[in-house]
């Protein structure tokens, strides 16, 4: 079992629909997690810290399921800019040298 | 403004050769991370340094090489050892800690063999 597993979609949503990504993750220490949007052919740039049991800014909710081991990205009035894929990272370094595992990603589309 | 920069943007390898991607930070931050993307794929962990003159192997070092001789810079190195070396190159630097803060990363450097 992968340690991060995200569903690669690709997610095909009409503007202003409500959508949602799981993020599952295999290793229990995990202490925080990030949510990072990325672009075709750019970098990441963080989204969304969690430290507890969510976080939410404003049309983003990110929400920690720790019992089942699962994060979750819910975004309200889907933009068309808000199209990219989107890469679940637990942080589960014990060594706090900050080594992150990313997910593969889930793929975003929102259309006209 | 403060921030990372991998340069060159692009970069073109000949068979059995060697090359540098450079990375540069003026966050102050103490760790960096070199990161490889294949195309669909996650970012997968080559090398890091928590401080510098130190680094660890990340998944995937076999092929590369880094140095940590300034805290601001953190050059990864190509090597022939390397069979597969296309993909996206990805510099990233953080605040180390327990709640890591998470990365910035620099804006990429796209390596093709030719």
């Amino acid at each position: 079992r992968k340690e991060v597993e995200q569903d690669p979609g690709p997610f095909n949503v009409p503007e202003g629909a409500t959508v949602a990504f799981n993020c599952t993750y295999s290793n229990s220490a995990s202490q925080s997690f990030f949510w990072y949007r990325q672009d075709c052919r750019k970098e990441p740039k963080l989204l969304m810290s969690v430290y507890s049991s969510g976080n939410e800014d404003g049309r983003f909710t990110a929400q920690l399921n720790r019992a089942s081991q699962y994060i979750s990205l819910l975004i309200r009035d889907s933009k068309l800019s808000d199209s990219a894929t989107y890469l679940c990272v637990p942080n589960f370094d014990n060594t706090n040298a900050g080594k992150s595992t990313f997910g593969d990603g889930t793929t975003l589309t929102v259309k006209p | 403004d403060g921030g990372i920069t991998q340069s060159p943007k692009y970069l073109f390898r000949k068979e059995g050769q060697n090359v540098t991607l450079s990375c540069e930070q003026n966050l102050n931050h103490d760790a960096m991370y070199w990161y490889r993307q294949d195309p669909g794929q996650g970012l997968r962990l080559i090398y890091y340094s928590q401080i510098v003159n130190d680094f660890q192997k990340g998944d995937i070092a076999e092929g590369y090489s880094v140095s940590r001789e300034k805290k601001e810079s953190f050059p990864l190195t190509v090597t022939s050892a390397q069979k597969n070396p296309t993909a996206f190159y990805l510099c990233a630097s953080s605040i180390p800690g327990y709640y890591n803060y998470g990365y910035t990363f620099g804006s990429g450097t796209r390596l093709t063999v030719v």
